[in-house]
């Protein structure tokens, strides 16, 4: 067990729906990072917040948007959905910005199915 | 990712074997990381590579990273069905405040009892 935690582990909904991914960091953790892992891109990363604030954005489509909370946990919400959007999608935190101490951990992720 | 090759992309072994998974980057590495995942489910953390000619053991599994080449391998001595699983490289290839992650396409491994 990492110490993240996402809820649901499972998804299932429809095309042109909103869902919202949450995600617990490990105790302490100020970093989150999401990532999307499916099979013909492989785990793709989409965004980093660090103490409630965005960092880096990777491969984030418009129609995603994520933030964190003051109590660091956070949210990842998908709009529009399309069939593509199906995958796994992960949360993983890490602990501070130092080099060498910067490991992310990974929660179980989230199964998206888009129908 | 284009930009972090792992080879091969799977393996079959028969259990007792021994094992080597590479993972080469076209970029400058500012941190290589392996991890384990077992297929639909998280990734579990192996070990984390910060200086040429770093070495990492753990049990059975050991990790390299020659900075020259920028090239981490991955070797599983006396392979057991336990071992089973995706094992993907992740790395940082930018130097800057951002900590993000790129990750290869993994390596199916198969160990046959």
């Amino acid at each position: 067990d990492s110490g993240v935690t996402q809820t649901p582990k499972h998804l299932i909904t429809a095309t042109g729906q909103r869902v919202t991914l949450r995600c617990s960091p490990r105790s302490g953790d100020l970093s989150v990072y999401w990532y999307q892992q499916s099979l013909d891109q492989g785990l793709q990363f989409l965004i980093q917040y660090y103490n409630g604030e965005e960092r880096a954005k990777g491969n984030i489509l418009e129609r995603f948007s994520a933030q964190q909370f003051p109590d660091l946990h956070s949210e990842l919400n998908l709009s529009s959905l399309e069939l593509g959007d199906s995958a796994l999608y992960f949360c993983a935190s890490s602990g501070s910005f130092s080099v060498g101490t910067d490991t992310q951990y990974f929660g179980p992720g989230t199964r998206l199915t888009v129908l | 990712s284009q930009e972090l090759e792992q080879s091969p992309q799977s393996l079959i072994v028969q259990e007792g074997k021994n094992l080597t998974i590479n993972c080469t980057s076209s970029k400058t590495l500012y941190g290589l990381y392996w991890y384990k995942q077992k297929y639909g489910e998280g990734l579990i953390f192996l070990m984390m590579l910060q200086k040429g000619g770093e070495e990492k053991s753990h049990e059975k599994i050991t990790a390299k990273l020659d900075e020259k080449k920028q090239q981490s391998s991955l070797h599983i001595t006396a392979s057991q069905p336990s071992h089973a699983g995706i094992y993907l490289c992740g790395a940082r290839i930018s130097s800057g405040s951002a900590r993000q992650l790129t990750f290869g396409s993994g390596t199916q491994l198969t160990v046959l009892p």
